[in-house]
């Protein structure tokens, strides 16, 4: 059974910290992704890397950054939470698409993410 | 500049009816069409997909109906049932973008019993 996992349900951080996000992926998949979910907005994306240590910009990037040192693994970073990043973070992996394989993206069960 | 559209926010649908949930493209580039479905507190999970070579696929009770030439597609589930109420989002790719896949803003379906 395909697993992707994230290291917090719910997290509350203050203003100004330093939060990391953690995915792990089971499935040998190359692209892992990070979005983040506002009402009235859907998925945004924030990140993705489709191998290890390469990593894309997504649509919103700003504030945060990314690291994959391992396939398994993607990591995503605030810098300095803001209280406008309050939000649900969503990871997703997937194979890449030259495998034939069709696009579909899986996702972990979120974070929801509070900065006060 | 939203380039995948669900312009219903919300849906209701009595339990054995048909649900139909709308979503509109822009981008002619998009060939590969996606149908997730959230609960609360959960990711999403895949429902059904559809290449742009065909105009209909089938799973069950879930049915994705592709208009190319209206950059229009719709999800049909009969009968809907009390379980099916959550948000279900549309997602499209285009073989030029890679693997991203980009999101409508989902669309709340509430099945009654």
């Amino acid at each position: 059974d395909v697993k992707v996992t994230q290291s917090s349900r719910y997290l509350v951080k203050r203003t100004g910290e330093k939060v990391f996000l953690e995915c792990v992926q089971d499935m040998d998949h190359e692209n892992m992704f990070w979005y983040r979910q506002d009402p009235g907005l859907g998925l945004r994306l924030i990140y993705f890397s489709y191998d290890v240590k390469m990593k894309e910009k997504g649509d919103i990037p700003e504030g945060y950054s990314v690291s994959r040192e391992k396939k398994e693994r993607f990591s995503l970073i605030l810098e300095s939470a803001s209280t406008n990043q309050t939000s649900m973070y969503l990871c997703a992996s997937s194979y890449q698409v030259y495998r034939g394989a069709a696009n579909e993206q899986f996702f972990g069960p979120g974070t929801r993410l509070t900065v006060l | 500049d939203q380039q995948v559209k669900q312009n219903s926010p919300s849906l209701s649908v009595q339990e054995g009816r048909i649900s139909i949930l709308n979503c509109d493209y822009t981008n002619s580039m998009f060939d590969y069409f996606l149908w997730y479905k959230k609960y609360p507190a959960e990711g999403p999970t895949f429902l059904i997909s559809i290449s742009s070579i065909k105009d209909k696929n089938e799973d069950g009770r879930f049915t994705v109906f592709l208009n190319k030439s209206a950059k229009h597609l719709s999800l049909h589930i009969v009968p809907s049932q009390p379980g099916d109420s959550a948000v279900y989002f549309c997602a499209a790719s285009a073989r030029e973008y890679g693997n991203k896949l980009v999101f409508g803003a989902g669309t709340i379906l509430r099945v009654k019993s």
